[in-house]
């Protein structure tokens, strides 16, 4: 039982390149977050989707666009990457009622 | 908006019990309290969740105040590998929303 994997670990940009991560969760669950964690702070959330196909902004949006094609994969994209962007991105999923929130392992981003 | 609010660190001597609090005054009535922590720079990882009893699990016991304004976690014996940050995140609508959380150091 896989839960929630995030594809790459790691990733080194130049700026102004663009990437896509990917979530991947295999519990069948409806909703799916995209967060990012600069070093000494908490988590901040990025985008969110409550179902397939929907997607809504969180707290930091600018420079991020997501994709909800399957329910199984929420995608995270950076059309052109900047130094700011570098950090730790974290997919987190959770079923409607339960809210217990499983988090993948987390993509380290550099953007030099 | 709901927020909660927690101390920025705190110590414990290894094999104590560590009490992290939470203040959730604005927490709604039949909104439930989790609690979740960070080891070093791994994804958060659940603990326990409670709505208004007290709920113990293999890993911690969580007590809610009556009034349901805050909330302590209590990890009974705690270990070098309970260094983390523990955190109670706010629900806002399906959104959970992580601040900075407290940080836990257990001492030897």
């Amino acid at each position: 039982n896989a839960g929630v994997t995030q594809t790459p670990k790691f990733r080194v940009l130049k700026t102004g390149q663009s990437m896509t991560l990917l979530c991947a969760q295999d519990m069948n669950h409806e909703y799916m977050y995209w967060y990012r964690q600069d070093p000494g702070m908490g988590l901040r959330l990025i985008h969110y989707s409550v179902g397939e196909g929907t997607t809504a902004k969180g707290e930091v949006p600018d420079g991020y666009n997501v994709s909800r094609l399957k329910k199984q994969n929420f995608l995270l994209g950076l059309e052109s990457a900047a130094p700011s962007q570098t950090s730790v991105y974290f997919c987190a999923s959770t079923e409607v009622v339960r809210a217990e929130a499983f988090f993948g392992q987390g993509t380290r981003l550099t953007v030099v | 908006d709901a927020k909660t609010t927690q101390p920025t660190s705190m110590d414990c001597a290894e094999g104590r019990a560590a009490n992290l609090p939470c203040n959730h005054s604005t927490i709604s009535g039949n909104e439930y309290v989790y609690w979740y922590r960070q080891i070093h720079s791994q994804g958060p990882q659940y603990i326990i969740h409670g709505l208004k009893n007290n709920e113990t699990n293999e890993m911690a016991s969580l007590i809610i105040t009556e009034d349901r304004k805050s909330s302590t976690l209590i990890l009974p014996h705690a270990t070098l590998r309970d260094t983390a940050v523990y955190y109670c995140p706010p629900r806002r609508g399906f959104k959970t929303i992580f601040g900075a959380g407290t940080r836990l150091f257990v001492k030897a």
